[in-house]
């Protein structure tokens, strides 16, 4: 069945240390893969995607995931970590074909000072 | 311009009462679609819309769940006889969309469901 994973539905690091947020899918086909954020009682912001042009993907705040097919995944990093990037982060796919997001179980990331 | 809008903010609802939820995508986007997010569930998809139909309902979680498009615009998400479980965030999105998927979607701020 097609479904993505984290792996850690909590990750906490010190501010300036590097954050790693880890997204597996499971398809026969590889798809469009997405990364979301969610702040406290806000709806979700898109901080990159991969649709196949390039395998090291830029977004916003800093971010870039990268898209691996051997492992199967997309995982997300920032090389310095600011107090202002603890949210919550949710890996999704489309899978070839379907239009609807599935999203993983999301990932909370909290910094410490 | 104008984001996703989505009201009301927040609703609290007794048991056996229908409610309806409202979403207003990016003026442009043809597709739209409703998510779920909840403790125990996560985020699930509901419906999606291209135009005014629906090509794909396979998240509606129970026939007490409806949805409607009217002028390719503004949806409505209706709950009948809202059961405990049904408290939740209800999230709408739209997206410019393409044929074989990928398109980038834009979230609302949700709708916060509290049926007592």
């Amino acid at each position: 069945a097609q479904s993505v994973t984290q792996l850690g539905s909590h990750v906490s690091v010190s501010e300036g240390a590097l954050v790693l947020l880890r997204c597996n899918y499971s398809s026969s086909v590889p798809p469009y893969l997405f990364w979301y954020v969610q702040y406290p009682n806000q709806g979700l912001q898109l901080l990159l995607k991969y649709t196949s042009a390039a395998t090291l993907v830029k977004g916003i705040n800093g971010f870039e995931a990268e898209f691996k097919k051997s492992e199967t995944s997309f995982h997300l990093t920032k090389p310095s970590a600011h107090m202002s990037d603890a949210a919550e982060y949710f890996c999704a796919v489309s899978f070839q074909g379907a239009q609807k997001l599935v999203f993983g179980q999301g990932t909370r990331l909290t910094i410490n000072p | 311009g104008a984001g996703v809008s989505q009201s009301p903010s927040n609703k609290v609802t007794e048991k056996g009462k229908d409610v309806e939820l409202r979403c207003d995508p990016i003026s442009g986007h043809t597709a739209l679609y409703w998510y779920r997010q909840s403790l125990g569930q996560g985020l699930e998809f509901l419906i999606y819309f291209q135009g005014n139909s629906a090509p794909d309902k396979s998240g509606l979680p129970s026939d007490r769940f409806s949805a409607e498009r009217t002028g390719g615009s503004v949806s409505t998400l209706t709950i009948q006889r809202t059961q405990q479980e049904d408290s939740a965030v209800y999230l709408c999105a739209s997206s410019l969309v393409g044929s074989a998927g990928g398109a980038e979607q834009y979230f609302g701020p949700g709708t916060r469901l509290t049926v007592t």
